[in-house]
Protein backbone atom coordinates (compact mmCIF):
# COMPACT_ATOMS: atom_id res chain seq x y z
CA UNK A 1 0.00 0.00 0.00
CA UNK A 2 1.32 3.18 -1.30
CA UNK A 3 1.99 5.85 1.45
CA UNK A 4 2.70 9.89 1.49
CA UNK A 5 3.91 11.93 3.88
CA UNK A 6 4.21 15.58 4.15
CA UNK A 7 6.89 17.46 6.09
CA UNK A 8 8.34 20.70 6.89
CA UNK A 9 7.62 23.92 8.39
CA UNK A 10 4.15 24.80 10.23
CA UNK A 11 5.02 28.75 9.82
CA UNK A 12 6.21 30.59 7.31
CA UNK A 13 7.09 34.34 7.76
CA UNK A 14 5.24 36.58 4.68
CA UNK A 15 7.74 37.01 2.07
CA UNK A 16 9.59 34.23 2.43
CA UNK A 17 9.90 30.45 1.11
CA UNK A 18 7.67 27.74 2.36
CA UNK A 19 9.59 24.15 2.01
CA UNK A 20 7.70 20.62 2.20
CA UNK A 21 8.80 17.40 1.24
CA UNK A 22 6.88 14.47 0.44
CA UNK A 23 8.21 11.52 1.37
CA UNK A 24 6.69 8.40 -0.70
CA UNK A 25 6.66 4.41 1.45
CA UNK A 26 5.36 1.12 -0.11
CA UNK A 27 6.27 2.10 -3.44
CA UNK A 28 8.94 3.16 -5.59
CA UNK A 29 8.77 6.86 -6.78
CA UNK A 30 9.63 6.03 -10.42
CA UNK A 31 7.44 5.44 -13.54
CA UNK A 32 4.76 7.49 -12.36
CA UNK A 33 3.71 11.38 -11.77
CA UNK A 34 3.44 13.45 -8.20
CA UNK A 35 1.65 16.30 -7.58
CA UNK A 36 0.97 19.25 -4.87
CA UNK A 37 -2.25 20.46 -4.09
CA UNK A 38 -3.64 22.92 -1.52
CA UNK A 39 -6.54 23.81 0.32
CA UNK A 40 -6.99 27.19 2.17
CA UNK A 41 -9.05 26.89 5.14
CA UNK A 42 -13.05 26.39 4.22
CA UNK A 43 -11.83 26.82 0.55
CA UNK A 44 -11.53 24.22 -2.82
CA UNK A 45 -8.75 22.36 -3.66
CA UNK A 46 -5.89 23.79 -5.83
CA UNK A 47 -3.84 21.67 -7.90
CA UNK A 48 0.06 23.50 -7.82
CA UNK A 49 1.91 21.36 -10.24
CA UNK A 50 3.29 18.18 -11.13
CA UNK A 51 6.64 16.48 -11.59
CA UNK A 52 7.20 13.15 -13.19
CA UNK A 53 9.94 10.60 -11.87
CA UNK A 54 12.44 11.79 -14.42
CA UNK A 55 12.03 15.10 -13.34
CA UNK A 56 9.93 16.95 -16.01
CA UNK A 57 7.32 19.58 -14.23
CA UNK A 58 3.92 21.33 -15.47
CA UNK A 59 2.91 24.09 -13.00
CA UNK A 60 -0.17 26.24 -12.43
CA UNK A 61 0.26 29.35 -14.22
CA UNK A 62 -1.27 31.18 -11.29
CA UNK A 63 1.76 29.94 -9.45
CA UNK A 64 4.25 29.24 -11.94
CA UNK A 65 6.32 32.51 -11.40
CA UNK A 66 6.91 31.50 -7.99
CA UNK A 67 6.66 27.65 -7.68
CA UNK A 68 9.85 24.72 -7.76
CA UNK A 69 9.20 21.00 -8.11
CA UNK A 70 11.94 18.75 -7.77
CA UNK A 71 12.22 14.90 -6.98
CA UNK A 72 14.92 12.77 -4.94
CA UNK A 73 14.24 9.30 -6.81
CA UNK A 74 17.52 7.84 -4.03
CA UNK A 75 15.28 9.12 -1.34
CA UNK A 76 11.73 8.36 -2.68
CA UNK A 77 11.07 11.94 -2.19
CA UNK A 78 9.72 15.11 -3.95
CA UNK A 79 9.40 18.49 -2.89
CA UNK A 80 8.15 21.90 -3.26
CA UNK A 81 9.03 25.35 -3.11
CA UNK A 82 6.99 27.96 -3.00
CA UNK A 83 8.96 31.44 -2.61
CA UNK A 84 7.49 35.28 -1.83
CA UNK A 85 4.68 34.11 0.26
CA UNK A 86 1.76 35.95 1.24
CA UNK A 87 -0.99 35.25 3.79
CA UNK A 88 -2.88 34.30 0.97
CA UNK A 89 -1.10 30.86 0.80
CA UNK A 90 -1.81 29.82 3.87
CA UNK A 91 -3.17 26.57 3.36
CA UNK A 92 -2.99 22.64 4.08
CA UNK A 93 -0.82 21.45 1.66
CA UNK A 94 -1.33 17.72 0.22
CA UNK A 95 1.00 15.47 -1.92
CA UNK A 96 -0.31 13.20 -4.49
CA UNK A 97 0.29 10.62 -6.60
CA UNK A 98 -1.17 11.11 -10.49
CA UNK A 99 -2.37 8.22 -12.30
CA UNK A 100 -1.51 8.40 -16.02
CA UNK A 101 -1.10 5.21 -18.18
CA UNK A 102 1.70 5.04 -19.58
CA UNK A 103 0.40 5.52 -23.53
CA UNK A 104 -1.43 8.45 -21.88
CA UNK A 105 -4.83 7.41 -23.10
CA UNK A 106 -6.37 7.13 -19.38
CA UNK A 107 -6.11 7.82 -15.93
CA UNK A 108 -5.21 11.58 -15.02
CA UNK A 109 -6.31 11.45 -11.67
CA UNK A 110 -4.77 11.50 -7.81
CA UNK A 111 -5.23 8.09 -6.40
CA UNK A 112 -3.01 8.37 -3.49
CA UNK A 113 -2.80 11.50 -1.18
CA UNK A 114 -0.57 12.10 1.94
CA UNK A 115 -2.36 13.32 5.21
CA UNK A 116 -1.45 16.85 4.32
CA UNK A 117 0.06 19.53 6.15
CA UNK A 118 -1.36 22.98 7.58
CA UNK A 119 1.16 25.77 6.47
CA UNK A 120 0.12 29.33 8.04
CA UNK A 121 2.36 32.24 6.52
CA UNK A 122 2.43 35.10 9.46
CA UNK A 123 5.00 37.11 10.72
CA UNK B 1 -13.94 31.34 -7.99
CA UNK B 2 -13.46 27.55 -9.27
CA UNK B 3 -13.35 26.45 -12.59
CA UNK B 4 -15.61 23.59 -12.63
CA UNK B 5 -19.54 24.73 -10.77
CA UNK B 6 -20.67 22.85 -8.21
CA UNK B 7 -23.89 22.84 -5.55
CA UNK B 8 -22.80 24.13 -2.71
CA UNK B 9 -24.87 21.85 -0.27
CA UNK B 10 -27.52 18.53 -1.21
CA UNK B 11 -29.26 16.83 1.06
CA UNK B 12 -30.83 13.42 1.43
CA UNK B 13 -32.04 10.62 3.85
CA UNK B 14 -30.82 7.69 4.76
CA UNK B 15 -31.33 5.13 2.32
CA UNK B 16 -32.45 7.95 -0.73
CA UNK B 17 -30.35 9.05 -3.35
CA UNK B 18 -28.24 12.11 -4.32
CA UNK B 19 -27.10 13.68 -7.42
CA UNK B 20 -24.14 15.84 -7.59
CA UNK B 21 -23.59 18.11 -10.82
CA UNK B 22 -20.26 19.46 -11.77
CA UNK B 23 -20.40 21.39 -15.06
CA UNK B 24 -17.19 22.59 -16.55
CA UNK B 25 -16.50 23.59 -20.54
CA UNK B 26 -15.37 21.97 -23.81
CA UNK B 27 -11.89 22.18 -22.67
CA UNK B 28 -12.78 20.08 -19.52
CA UNK B 29 -15.28 18.11 -19.07
CA UNK B 30 -17.01 18.04 -22.13
CA UNK B 31 -13.60 17.03 -23.67
CA UNK B 32 -12.05 14.22 -21.98
CA UNK B 33 -13.51 11.32 -20.39
CA UNK B 34 -10.90 12.34 -17.20
CA UNK B 35 -13.49 13.21 -14.47
CA UNK B 36 -12.86 11.97 -11.27
CA UNK B 37 -14.82 12.59 -7.79
CA UNK B 38 -13.10 12.73 -4.50
CA UNK B 39 -15.06 12.73 -0.68
CA UNK B 40 -13.17 14.54 2.08
CA UNK B 41 -14.27 14.28 5.47
CA UNK B 42 -13.48 16.95 8.45
CA UNK B 43 -9.72 17.41 8.50
CA UNK B 44 -8.91 14.31 6.49
CA UNK B 45 -7.20 14.12 3.38
CA UNK B 46 -9.40 13.85 0.28
CA UNK B 47 -10.35 9.87 -0.97
CA UNK B 48 -10.95 9.04 -4.55
CA UNK B 49 -14.21 8.02 -5.21
CA UNK B 50 -14.62 7.85 -9.14
CA UNK B 51 -12.38 8.02 -11.90
CA UNK B 52 -12.69 8.54 -15.79
CA UNK B 53 -15.89 9.29 -15.22
CA UNK B 54 -17.77 6.26 -14.01
CA UNK B 55 -14.87 3.93 -13.01
CA UNK B 56 -14.75 3.05 -9.14
CA UNK B 57 -11.36 2.19 -7.10
CA UNK B 58 -11.41 -1.44 -5.89
CA UNK B 59 -13.01 -0.66 -1.83
CA UNK B 60 -15.33 2.00 -2.97
CA UNK B 61 -19.28 0.76 -2.51
CA UNK B 62 -20.83 0.59 -5.80
CA UNK B 63 -23.34 2.96 -4.18
CA UNK B 64 -21.46 5.71 -5.84
CA UNK B 65 -21.87 6.13 -9.55
CA UNK B 66 -20.35 8.71 -11.97
CA UNK B 67 -21.51 9.48 -15.56
CA UNK B 68 -21.45 12.47 -18.09
CA UNK B 69 -23.55 14.47 -20.41
CA UNK B 70 -21.69 17.31 -22.80
CA UNK B 71 -20.03 19.63 -20.12
CA UNK B 72 -21.45 18.38 -17.20
CA UNK B 73 -20.43 15.40 -15.22
CA UNK B 74 -22.60 13.70 -12.10
CA UNK B 75 -22.22 11.86 -9.06
CA UNK B 76 -25.04 9.75 -7.53
CA UNK B 77 -24.58 8.55 -3.99
CA UNK B 78 -27.65 5.81 -3.62
CA UNK B 79 -28.95 4.11 -0.10
CA UNK B 80 -27.31 7.39 1.48
CA UNK B 81 -25.64 6.34 4.92
CA UNK B 82 -24.60 8.32 7.51
CA UNK B 83 -21.00 7.77 6.80
CA UNK B 84 -21.46 9.33 3.41
CA UNK B 85 -21.68 12.53 4.89
CA UNK B 86 -18.99 14.84 3.90
CA UNK B 87 -17.81 16.76 1.35
CA UNK B 88 -17.04 16.04 -2.53
CA UNK B 89 -15.32 17.41 -5.28
CA UNK B 90 -14.87 16.71 -8.92
CA UNK B 91 -11.96 17.30 -11.23
CA UNK B 92 -11.20 16.99 -14.61
CA UNK B 93 -8.23 17.10 -16.73
CA UNK B 94 -7.83 20.23 -19.16
CA UNK B 95 -6.49 20.78 -22.48
CA UNK B 96 -4.66 23.88 -21.72
CA UNK B 97 -3.50 25.22 -18.53
CA UNK B 98 -3.75 24.48 -15.28
CA UNK B 99 -3.56 20.74 -16.63
CA UNK B 100 -5.84 20.01 -13.64
CA UNK B 101 -8.91 22.18 -12.16
CA UNK B 102 -11.05 21.33 -9.25
CA UNK B 103 -14.96 22.01 -8.35
CA UNK B 104 -15.76 24.02 -5.86
CA UNK B 105 -17.09 21.72 -3.66
CA UNK B 106 -20.30 20.34 -2.31
CA UNK B 107 -21.47 19.99 1.44
CA UNK B 108 -23.31 16.62 1.33
CA UNK B 109 -25.23 16.54 4.85
CA UNK B 110 -27.73 13.22 5.19
CA UNK B 111 -30.45 14.19 7.68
Amino acid sequence: QVQLQESGPGLVKPSETLSLTCTVSGGSISSYYWSWIRQPPGKGLEWIGYIYYSGSTNYNPSLKSRVTISVDTSKNQFSLKLSSVTAADTAVYYCARVLIAAAGNGGYYFDYWGQGTLVTVSS
Amino acid sequence: QSALTQPASVSGSPGQSITISCTGTSSDVGGYNYVSWYQQHPGKAPKLMIYEVSNRPSGVSNRFSGSKSGNTASLTISGLQAEDEADYYCSSYTSSSPLWVFGGGTKLTVL
